[in-house]
């Protein structure tokens, strides 16, 4: 059956380290993956897309890695802040007869401490 | 440029009952598409609106349907509420090209008792 898993435990980290979640997935064969941030009572916000053939990408503090031979996805946060306390959501696309069907995993929860 | 507007933000229904969801997409946006979010089952895919066509639809029963009317906004309906329906359900629109990015709302919280 396909699963895109995520760590389900919350990660603490101290400010100022570099928080890495994972995204693994099996019985998939994404054409894309996307990162999403959400906080509690909204809708997650957009953060990086990274395709297939692409392995790694950044933005700012953000870094993005796709690997589809171990089909794992590594977010990263540099210097990490309180600010950055949140859900975040992998999500892959695969391209349908219809257009293209974006699938969620459950999110991990990171919790920046000072 | 106004974002992604989901009316109402809470409800609460009884078992049996039926409601209607509403979203707004951002201006020019052709896709909508709907989600259910639930602590256990996370962000379950629930169907795609592309130009007042469904064109994705994920595995829920016919209870859930929806709709998009021309100028893009959609509504999504669950009729014979369960218990099991009391989620937050959000909608997100995208301009309508592969691999874009979602923009959400903030979601419609409903509470079925």
């Amino acid at each position: 059956s396909q699963k895109i898993e995520q760590n389900s435990e919350a990660l603490n980290i101290q400010e100022g380290k570099t928080a890495t979640l994972t995204c693994n997935y099996t019985n998939y064969s994404p054409a894309y993956l996307q990162w999403y941030r959400q906080d509690p009572g909204r809708g997650p916000v957009f953060l990086l897309l990274i395709r297939e053939n692409e392995k790694e990408k950044r933005k700012e503090r953000l870094k993005v890695t796709f690997d589809t031979t171990l089909k794992q996805s590594l977010f990263h946060i540099t210097a990490s802040q309180p600010a950055d306390s949140a859900t975040y959501l992998c999500a892959l696309g695969v391209l349908t007869g219809g257009g293209n069907k974006l699938t969620f995993g459950t999110g991990t929860q990171l919790k920046v401490e000072l | 440029k106004a974002g992604v507007t989901q009316t109402p933000r809470y409800l609460i229904k009884t078992r049996g009952q039926q409601v209607t969801l509403s979203c707004s997409p951002i201006s020019g946006h052709r896709s909508v598409s709907w989600y259910q979010q639930t602590p256990g089952q996370g962000l379950q895919f629930l169907f795609e609106y592309f130009s007042e066509t469904q064109r994705n639809k994920g595995n829920f029963p016919g209870r859930f349907s929806g709709r998009q009317f021309s100028n893009s906004r959609s509504e999504m309906n669950v009729s014979t509420l369960e218990l099991g329906d009391s989620a937050l359900y959000l909608c997100a629109s995208r301009k309508g090209g592969s691999n874009e990015k979602l923009f959400f709302g903030s979601g419609t919280q409903l509470s079925v008792l």
